[in-house]
């Protein structure tokens, strides 16, 4: 049940697109299309970005997205947006217990 | 709308129990499966537990197994995490949250939990 490994922080300008690695094993990440990503602002609840590696749920805007190849998925914010500083963290299925990430720090310069 | 307001934190002593509780509505409760997230003070994010509908699955992170009991009243769409021989390392805010699918689609705002003499 070791976290899965997220860079400790990434930066863009607005308008640029960055992306945050997830690495695990093919025990959660490799094993199973079951990867989430969240958003957590300073002092608030997380909420869910995307859901299945992929899939976005209704409201969050289409400048994320989510893929997966092997062991490692990622979180790609395009066109980046002064709101999108916050901290991020992947998640995986892992045949029970779930793991999460250790989450990425998003900087807009 | 959905909401899950937690209960239960404060402050207690090493080897303490403490019961914290997450009210739930908005949803039909008894319909999915529920979990307990904790994030220790300036700390990522870590999965604590898990619940089946019925409360007939129960699932622990390593760290709580034998010391943390996770349990379900449908009749009062309460979740509930009974900690026991608290440690210094338990300190955390502590998120009540619900599955969607694989996915913790709502979450409430947290409890924060500190085990301290």
């Amino acid at each position: 049940q070791s976290a899965l490994t997220q860079p400790r922080s990434v930066s863009g300008s607005p308008g640029q697109s960055v992306a945050i690695s997830c690495t695990g094993t093919s025990s959660d990440v490799g094993g199973y299309n079951y990867v989430s990503w969240y958003q957590q602002y300073p002092g608030k609840a997380p909420t869910l970005m995307i859901y299945d590696v992929s899939k976005r749920p209704s409201g969050v805007p289409d400048r994320f997205s989510g893929s997966k190849s092997g062991n490692t998925a990622s979180l790609t914010i395009s066109g980046l947006q002064a709101e999108d500083e916050a901290d991020y963290y992947c998640c995986s299925y892992a045949g029970d217990p779930y793991v999460f990430g250790t989450g990425t720090k998003v900087t807009v310069l | 709308e959905v909401q899950l307001v937690e209960s239960g934190g404060g402050l207690v002593q090493p080897g303490g129990s403490l019961r914290l509780s997450c009210a739930a509505s908005g949803f039909s409760f008894s319909t999915y499966w529920m979990s307990w997230v904790r994030q220790a003070p300036g700390k990522g994010l870590e999965w604590v537990a898990n619940i089946k509908r019925d409360g007939g699955e129960k699932y622990y992170v390593d760290s709580v197994k034998g010391r943390f009991t996770i349990s379900r009243d449908n009749g009062k769409n309460s979740l509930y995490l009974q900690m026991n021989s608290l440690r210094a390392e338990d300190t955390a805010v502590y998120y009540c949250a619900r599955y969607s699918g694989y996915d913790l689609a709502y979450w409430g705002q947290g409890t924060l939990v500190t085990v301290s003499s």
